[in-house]
């Protein structure tokens, strides 16, 4: 079975601190897959990453997949009151028979506060 | 599009109950994807379905759950007998690549008293 765990499970910050969500897993994923999920509503995809190492960038939000394809971080750089949510890493699988199933992470509730 | 289309948003049921959540996926999209989200456990894939066909249904919890998909524009989850511990917000998702992506519906919160 795979896992993903995320870090921290709770984040409360001021608006304009900088912060990093981290997910990690000992398993190798084929993609791994960033949502935020607002209350009352389904996780929306914000990113997703393929390739060892890669690195992106949408806005002040940017996304690394490790290099052994294991782990991801999402770095929010001053952060905004309408950057709340519950932040989600999930993982496809290696394999043919899993590629398309995802695997998601335990979660990061992140506040910002004016 | 109207994205993903899922009904109802709430459902408040007695145990022992039949319940039967309902999904359109966006039109175009092959894959479909039946989860189930708690505080204790996140998100869990519970079956999932490809042209129509299921493909893993590995998550099911039990007998009492069933899923069909007659055609590509809409699928449900059937639970019978319903208890209390089934109650959490079962989300429906589609997607045409499933390794860049899915799309969430909003969600049928289920509560089963």
């Amino acid at each position: 079975t795979q896992l993903l765990e995320q870090s921290p499970q709770f984040l409360s910050i001021q608006e304009g601190e900088n912060l990093t969500v981290y997910c990690n897993s000992s398993s190798v994923f084929s993609s791994l897959q960033w949502y935020r999920q607002e209350p009352g509503e389904g996780p929306v995809l914000l990113v997703t990453v393929v390739t060892g190492g890669e690195v992106k960038k949408l806005k002040r939000l940017t996304f690394q997949f490790g290099d052994a394809r294991k782990d991801s971080s999402l770095h929010i750089t001053a952060a905004q009151p309408g950057d709340t949510g519950l932040y989600l890493c999930a993982g496809g699988g290696i394999n043919t028979g899993t590629a398309s199933k995802l695997t998601f992470g335990t979660g990061t509730r992140l506040q910002v506060t004016l | 599009d109207a994205g993903v289309i899922q009904s109802p948003r709430h459902e408040v049921t007695e145990m022992g109950q039949e319940v039967t959540l309902r999904c359109k996926p966006i039109s175009g999209h092959d894959y479909l994807f039946w989860y189930r989200q708690t505080m204790m456990r996140g998100l869990e894939l519970l079956i999932y379905f490809n042209n129509n066909v299921p493909i893993d249904d590995s998550g099911m919890p039990e007998d009492r759950f069933s899923a069909k998909m007659p055609n590509a524009s809409f699928s449900t989850l059937k639970i019978q007998p319903s208890e209390p511990r089934d109650s959490a917000v079962y989300f429906c998702a589609s997607s045409l690549w499933p390794n860049y992506g899915y799309t969430f519906g909003s969600g049928t919160r289920l509560t089963v008293v």
